[in-house]
């Protein structure tokens, strides 16, 4: 089976931290993702990357940023958190071509006081 | 801008009766269509996926697309209270481009 981890279940911190989430996959998925879910306003697509060193912007970038230095291993950066910041954040992995099946780890539930 | 569209729900089923779960997407030249299941407070999980034109059955759970109408939907035969959950319809482009995801429909399954 496919396997997404992402380092924290839960995760609190104060305004104008650094903070770190990180996402691992086993299946040697060259794409990975990261989203944030709120309510009401679904998944949103905050950056991806398709190869070890590269990355894209998805929809909501700003006040992020990623690093993926290896190809199981896909992070996301909050340089200065905020309060706006408080959400759900999942990473996922796909196999991309054709059938570009996705799957998602189990999530981080992020709190910034 | 490349849309997915579901009716937000809530859906309210008895046990044992079909859901039907329906999505339309705006893209003509998309190629992969998926069906997700999310728990309350838990991450997607993919259940269903569906290439080509027709149904396609895997237990409780059958996928049917037509593409010239641009409609994916998903049944659930024998609904379970165990099935309510946020069920999100996502649709993919040829290429290697990101799903584009609905907004989910809540399903509500009734004792």
């Amino acid at each position: 089976d496919v396997k997404v981890t992402q380092s924290s279940r839960y995760l609190v911190k104060r305004t104008g931290e650094k903070v770190f989430l990180e996402c691992v996959q086993d299946m040697d998925h060259e794409n990975m993702f990261w989203y944030r879910q709120d309510p009401g306003l679904g998944l949103r697509l905050i950056y991806f990357s398709y190869d070890v060193k590269m990355k894209e912007k998805g929809d909501i970038p700003e006040g992020y940023s990623v690093s993926r230095e290896k190809k199981e291993r896909f992070s996301l950066i909050l340089e200065s958190a905020s309060t706006n910041q408080t959400s759900m954040y999942l990473c996922a992995s796909s196999t991309g071509g054709s059938y570009n099946e996705q799957f998602f780890g189990p999530g981080t539930r992020l709190t910034v006081l | 801008q490349k849309e997915v569209e579901q009716n937000s729900g809530p859906l309210s089923v008895p046990e044992g009766a079909i859901a039907s779960l329906n999505c339309t997407y705006s893209d003509r030249v998309s190629q992969s269509f998926f069906w997700y299941r999310q728990y309350s407070g838990k991450s997607p999980e993919l259940i269903m996926s569906i290439y080509s034109n027709g149904d396609k059955e895997d237990g409780r759970f059958t996928a049917q697309l037509n593409k010239a109408s641009q409609y994916v939907s998903l049944l659930i035969r024998d609904s379970q209270p165990s099935d309510s959950a946020t069920y999100l319809c996502a649709v993919n482009d040829p290429g290697n481009t990101p799903l584009v995801f609905g907004k989910g429909t809540r399903l509500s399954v009734i004792a």
